[in-house]
Order: structure tokens, then C-alpha cells, then sequence
């Protein structure tokens, strides 16, 4: 599978636990994107990185939350001191173009 | 200016028929403009997608038409068969500085009762 690749794809977690999910994206994709879904709407961008460098992060992006793509390969989003509002879908993309694709998501329900 | 409105928030046509979703946006700075599927628990998938400087542009059963003027393109799905029963989004995003970043619609939930 070529794909864009996300672990775990569910995660349920405590309220103040961390959590860390990963994603692989398309080989030679040097841009690679974060976002947000809630159910019944449309994804929101979180953050963005080309290649190594985290380029821009959203308003939506608190404190609490980073990202990371070391060497410009796979990225690591974590969310520390998780909150109820956090429950969402994460789900990380990646282009060379402007086609940008989306992986499967990342599930997560804060209890 | 930001905002991307879709409509309707949800459809349902009978198969073999045809499925319409439209979509709205204001910011004249958007020049790439993709259809998303996305099927309960899965990601987004891309669809299709169109540039300003052409009117249509279709890929089998899937034609996006896009007006300039009025601000608005139109997702059309042809002999539309149940398996194509998911939510779509459209999307808008300008090349910039910063992120090529998606803005997306609210989300048409499509349903093709066989």
C-alpha cells in the first residue's frame, strides 16, 4: 500500500493522558499536513510541514498540542493533557502537487 | 472570506440518476478546487478537481463545472449507483507564502436508494 499511513487508527484515552499518533505519508511527498475532523464536518487544517520545517500552525493548534517530522520522513502529532474537546479524527495528508491525499485517520475519544 | 458554503447538507436520489452538489466560495485568491468522498470511518478521499481557467472538467461519471463569476462550482455524478452513498466535500485552497491549505465545505451527505 502506498497510501498516506496513520497509527494508531483508534486510541481511547483518559482525560490528562498524552497521546501520540504517527503518520507515514506517500514516498517523495515533501509536504505533509495535519487536520482536524469532527463528526458532521468538514476537516480543519491544524499544521503543515515541508519537508522537515514546520511551516504554519492554525489558531486550532493550542499549547498543548505539537508536531513534529524529524528528517522529513514520517510525523508525529501529540497532544498532551488531553481534554474532552479533543475527541476528533486526526488525519495527516500529503502532496507533491496540489493534489493533496488523506489518510484513514486516527481516531481519538478522550473519556 | 475564508468560508467555502455547500449545499444541500444532504441528498437522495434514486439510481441511475443524477446527483447535484454546489458549492459556494469568496475569496477570488482561490485557484484549485478538489471534490472529496469520504465513506463512514475512512479518510477523505480525492475525487477530482478543477482549476479556474477551464469551465468543466469530467472523470467517468464525475463532472466538477465551475463559474467564475458567480463564485461557484457544482460537483455532478452521473447514473449515480449506491455504492457511490457517502458524505463529499468540496474544497478550496490559493498557493501562497504559507500552506497550499484545503478550506473545506460543510459536507453533503449523498444517499442513492437502488
Amino acid at each position: 500500500d502506498t497510501g498516506v499511513s496513520q497509527d494508531p487508527r483508534h486510541k481511547i484515552t483518559k482525560r490528562g493522558q498524552n497521546v501520540t499518533f504517527r503518520c507515514d505519508p506517500i514516498s517523495e511527498h515533501n509536504r505533509l499536513y495535519w487536520y482536524r475532523q469532527t463528526l458532521g464536518q468538514g476537516p480543519e487544517f491544524l499544521t503543515y510541514f515541508q519537508n522537515e520545517a514546520q511551516l504554519e500552525k492554525s489558531r486550532l493548534l493550542s499549547d498543548r498540542f505539537s508536531a513534529e517530522r524529524p528528517k522529513g520522513s514520517f510525523s508525529t502529532l501529540e497532544i498532551q493533557r488531553t481534554e474532552q474537546g479533543d475527541s476528533a479524527m486526526y488525519l495527516c495528508a500529503s502532496s507533491f502537487s496540489r493534489a493533496i491525499y488523506f489518510g484513514e485517520g486516527s481516531w481519538l475519544t478522550v473519556v | 472570506q475564508q468560508q467555502v458554503k455547500q449545499s444541500p447538507q444532504s441528498l437522495i436520489v434514486q439510481k441511475g440518476g443524477i446527483s447535484i452538489i454546489n458549492c459556494a466560495y469568496e475569496n477570488t485568491a482561490f485557484d484549485y478546487f478538489p471534490w472529496y468522498q469520504q465513506f463512514p470511518g475512512k479518510g477523505p478521499a480525492l475525487l477530482i478537481a478543477i482549476r479556474p481557467d477551464v469551465s468543466e472538467k469530467k472523470e467517468g461519471r464525475f463532472t466538477i463545472s465551475f463559474n467564475k463569476s458567480a463564485k461557484q462550482f457544482s460537483l455532478h455524478i452521473m447514473d449515480s449507483q449506491p455504492g457511490d452513498s457517502a458524505t463529499y466535500f468540496c474544497a478550496a485552497s490559493m498557493l501562497g507564502q504559507g500552506a497550499q491549505k484545503l478550506v473545506f465545505g460543510q459536507g453533503t451527505r449523498l444517499t442513492i436508494n437502488p
